[in-house]
């Protein structure tokens, strides 16, 4: 079953540092979207792309976060510098297309831990 | 306020009691609804869609007010295996899914 591949699993970093997380999104599927998951909280949106466009990063700060997906396909999510409130999950999803009734899928998540 | 606002929990209940979670969404503009389910530590992963007219998949029934912008998720006969937490997700348009906090659910032998 194809499935969305995130790396890595788990992140450990002080605070200050840079750090970088990856996924690649299921084959061919165009909309690609990074969420944020506090514990006890549900996944906030941080980007969603269209192919290698971005359509929505609003809610990212854009002082600290970085993201991209240059050939429309595997996506970097970077944070520089990290802070103590960035220790979340960072999970990524891909779907077809932004339809509204396209089912989005999710990779496993990356656990970041800022010390 | 936030566009989706669900029971807060924690639900305890005893292996096969019945078990409700309600939401609500604030964006009379949302077109799609889901129940997603989240296990500890994982990822969230679609459990059903959410039809107008209601929709039943074996143990689980949901179901959508749209006039109270109200959503719904039952589940029968619980088992141990249903311990999750619950999440309620509305999108509209090409906009991204948007979640609720989620409603954690401990079935209890």
């Amino acid at each position: 079953e194809a499935e969305v591949a995130q790396s890595p699993r788990y992140k450990i970093t002080e605070k200050s540092q840079a750090v970088a997380f990856w996924c690649d999104p299921i084959s061919g599927h165009a909309t690609l979207y990074w969420y944020r998951q506090i514990l006890g909280q549900g996944p906030e949106l941080l980007v969603q792309f269209q192919d290698e466009s971005v359509v929505d990063d609003s809610q990212l700060p854009k002082d600290r976060f970085s993201a991209e997906r240059l050939k429309g396909v595997d996506s970097t999510l970077k944070i520089q510098p990290a802070e103590l409130g960035d220790s979340a999950m960072y999970l990524c999803a891909s779907s077809l297309d932004r339809a509204w009734d396209t089912e989005a899928f999710f990779g496993q998540g990356t656990r970041l831990t800022v010390v | 306020r936030k566009e989706v606002e669900q029971d807060p929990g924690p639900f305890n209940v005893p292996e096969g009691a019945t078990v409700a979670f309600n939401c609500t969404y604030s964006n009379s503009a949302s077109q799609s609804f889901f129940w997603y389910r989240q296990d500890c530590r994982k990822e969230p992963k679609l459990l059903m869609s959410v039809y107008s007219s209601g929709n039943e998949d074996g143990r689980f029934t949901a179901q959508l007010n749209r006039a109270s912008q109200y959503i719904s998720l039952l589940i029968r006969d619980s088992k141990l295996s249903d311990s999750a937490t619950y999440l309620c997700v509305v999108k509209r348009g090409n906009t991204p899914l948007v979640f609720g906090k989620g409603t954690r659910l401990s079935v209890i032998a």
